[in-house]
């Protein structure tokens, strides 16, 4: 089946500094990715669509300016979080979704879980 | 999307059959079930979708009301790796429709 990958797994940073996260689908191509945050003992909520060669979508609440979502290939996308405080402290998850030929499905990466100290 | 519902927790005794429900009362014609589950601090498993007709696949079956407004996920045999959170989600496929998760129902799998 299609595999999504995400690195770092697991992050610590110190708050106030940045975090990129890259999320990459390694047997298909993927013109849209989705970005979701995981709080504990919560549902996943979407953050954004990531479309590939153009600027992302964000739902409603989410900042652009401090979620910076990056699409530059058909395989990769990266989310940086910029000036991460405490409160950004979360369970970060990336899906794919496959070209049409791959029947529309979303495909998870396994997390990131970013602590902000 | 139509809005599901689900329980929050089921028990399930490994080797028997875990019959996981879902309501989903107002979904339209052109929206399919999707089903995902989540095991702990990993991302989410897609499991298996239908439109109308039940479907069976190596992971498990889907049994769809025919009136559409329920939906039954069986997982004939769990085992304990099947502990997890269940999402049922309806919605549009094709496009870049988004999936938006409820609170799913979690279930354990005892021995």
């Amino acid at each position: 089946g299609a595999v999504v990958s995400q690195h770092p797994s697991r992050v610590i940073c110190k708050s106030g500094t940045s975090v990129k996260i890259e999320c990459r689908s390694l047997d298909f191509q993927a013109t849209t990715m989705f970005w979701y945050r995981q709080f504990p003992k919560k549902s996943l909520m979407l953050m954004a669509t990531s479309n590939e060669g153009s600027k992302a979508t964000y739902e409603q609440g989410v900042e652009k300016d401090k979620f910076l979502i990056n699409h530059a290939s058909l395989t990769l996308s990266t989310l940086t979080v910029t000036s991460a405080h405490p409160e950004d402290s979360s369970f970060y998850i990336c899906s794919a979704r496959d070209l049409p030929q791959g029947g529309y499905e979303q495909y998870f990466g396994p997390g990131t879980r970013l602590t902000v100290t | 999307d139509a809005k599901t519902t689900q329980p929050p927790s089921m028990d399930c005794a490994e080797g028997r059959a875990a019959n996981l429900p879902c309501n989903h009362s107002t979904i339209s014609g052109n929206e399919y079930v999707y089903w995902y589950r989540q095991i702990h601090s990993q991302g989410p498993q897609y499991i298996i979708h239908g439109l109308k007709n039940n479907e069976t696949n190596e992971m498990a079956s889907l049994i769809i009301t025919e009136d559409r407004k329920s939906s039954t996920l069986i997982l004939p045999h769990a085992t304990l790796r099947d502990t997890a959170v269940y999402y049922c989600i309806v919605r549009v496929t094709g496009g870049g429709n988004k999936l938006t998760f409820g609170t799913g129902t979690q279930l354990k799998v005892e021995l």
